[in-house]
């Protein structure tokens, strides 16, 4: 009954492959986020919807593409991937008037 | 614009010793706390709010809207506490800005 979920765990790929992260949550949260850690264990938000819109569009790299099917899936796909592009990417959801962020377990993508 | 700073990227202390990270924040409207935890490579969790007042793990931390911080207070530090701790603040949007980050160790 895992409250957030992100598939893959790990995500191991070539440069210019083009991939994709899920995100699904069950806590019938309105808001749903994605997040970048990088290597120096900074966070920093890149994405976030609510109720299927886009609320949220931080400086990302257009190949950077998030899509939400409904309020509880939120998935990133990017486009021709760069080494730099190599992080731990943190989906999150909370609710409109939220206590805090439910954070999934996190996917960790490393690009060759 | 909002900014969330914790000075220090590394904090080691011994089992049984206080601890303190701190986190000062700058925002113009009303501002919203919180501590979040990730120990090693699992996901965050929330630690504490400041609206709720309350010690979760022994772990406390004040809103001083004079000094802009939300400092985060164990008075005996424990082994398994040793983790990565993020202060963050919530503005606009339900955005939350997180601070750098503090990765406290706790030494037997």
């Amino acid at each position: 009954d895992t409250a957030v979920s992100q598939t893959p765990k790990y995500l191991v790929t070539q440069m210019g492959n083009d991939k994709s992260i899920k995100c699904e949550q069950n806590l019938g949260h309105d808001t749903m986020y994605w997040y970048k850690q990088d290597s120096k264990k900074f966070l920093k938000i890149m994405f976030s919807y609510n109720n299927k819109e886009l609320i949220i569009n931080e400086t990302v790299p257009n190949r950077f593409s998030p899509k939400s099917p409904d309020k509880a899936h939120l998935n990133l796909h990017i486009n021709s991937l760069e080494l730099g592009d190599s992080a731990v990417y943190f989906c999150a959801s909370s609710r409109q008037l939220n206590y805090g962020y439910t954070f999934g377990s996190g996917t960790r993508l490393t690009v060759v | 614009a909002q900014r969330v700073t914790q000075p220090e990227k590394l904090l080691s202390v011994f089992k049984g010793a206080p601890v303190e990270l701190k986190c000062n924040y700058s925002y113009s409207g009303s501002p919203e706390l919180f501590w979040y935890v990730q120990y090693s490579r699992q996901r965050l969790q929330l630690l504490l709010r400041h609206i709720s007042r309350e010690s979760i793990k022994g772990f406390t931390a004040d809103l001083n809207k004079g000094e802009t911080s939300f400092h985060l207070k164990k008075p005996f530090a424990q082994e398994e506490d040793s983790a990565m701790y993020y202060c963050a603040l919530k503005t606009s949007g339900s955005r939350l800005t997180f601070g750098e980050g503090t990765q406290l160790t706790v030494n037997p």
